[in-house]
């Protein structure tokens, strides 16, 4: 049971550059969300969704993208990667519910220079 | 706005001895749950327990314990006979309404357990 696949775990990129991280699930769960984590910040929400083709903003929503277009995927854009986005970034899913703990990717370390 | 706060940056513990990692936080909405999650230096973020806010009694997983002190706005994480495994950052979290909107977290405690 792979759980929350998150890929890549590492990646550089350069001021303006664009890219995709991916995550899916084989969970089943309906709910699906994107945080970064910085240093001293705990963690905190990008986007989420709460079900196929449903999608809404968290709490640090700029300079992202989201679409989910399965139950399973849940893929966070960077349109103009900027040195500020540099964190680490995990996506999460779970059945939704106020009780439902989140379950975990492993994480992708992203640096931009 | 919900803000969990967590007041100890970092902790030196002996091994062997309980541990209590402090949680307070701040909400109106008289239905919410509370989470503790465990990240290790590896880096995952491992889900350790939960506690709703209209659970009569305090959570219990192993040997983790959680001290929900409603009026208090309080749910300290405590660790009985702590071990060498359980250093890492520990974070407190919170979810409200139907849980759709995410958790918001604490900047987290770092543990260390020591010989």
């Amino acid at each position: 049971n792979a759980g929350v696949t998150q890929t890549p775990k590492f990646q550089v990129l350069k001021t303006g550059q664009s890219m995709t991280l991916q995550c899916a699930q084989d969970m089943n769960h309906e709910y699906m969300s994107w945080y970064r984590q910085d240093p001293g910040m705990g963690l905190r929400l990008i986007h989420y969704s709460v079900g196929a083709g449903i999608t809404d903003q968290g709490e640090v929503p700029n300079g992202y993208n989201v679409s989910r277009s399965t139950t399973e995927d849940f893929p966070l854009r960077l349109l103009s990667a900027a040195p500020s986005q540099t964190s680490v970034y995990f996506c999460a899913s779970s059945f939704g519910l106020q009780h439902s703990p989140l379950h975990f990717g492993n994480g992708t370390r992203l640096t931009v220079t | 706005a919900q803000k969990i706060t967590q007041t100890q940056p970092g902790m030196f513990v002996q091994e062997k001895e309980a541990v209590t990692l402090d949680c307070t936080y701040d909400t109106s909405d008289p239905s919410y749950g509370l989470f503790w999650y465990k990240q290790p230096s590896s880096g995952e973020m491992i889900f350790l327990i939960y506690q709703g806010s209209y659970d009569q009694q305090n959570a219990t997983e192993g040997r983790y314990s959680l001290n929900f002190q409603k009026a208090r706005k309080s749910a300290n994480l405590v660790i009985s006979a702590s071990q060498l495994g359980d250093s890492a950052m520990y974070f407190c979290a919170m979810s409200l309404g139907g849980g759709a909107d995410g958790l918001t977290f604490g900047k987290g405690t770092h543990l260390i357990i020591q010989p």
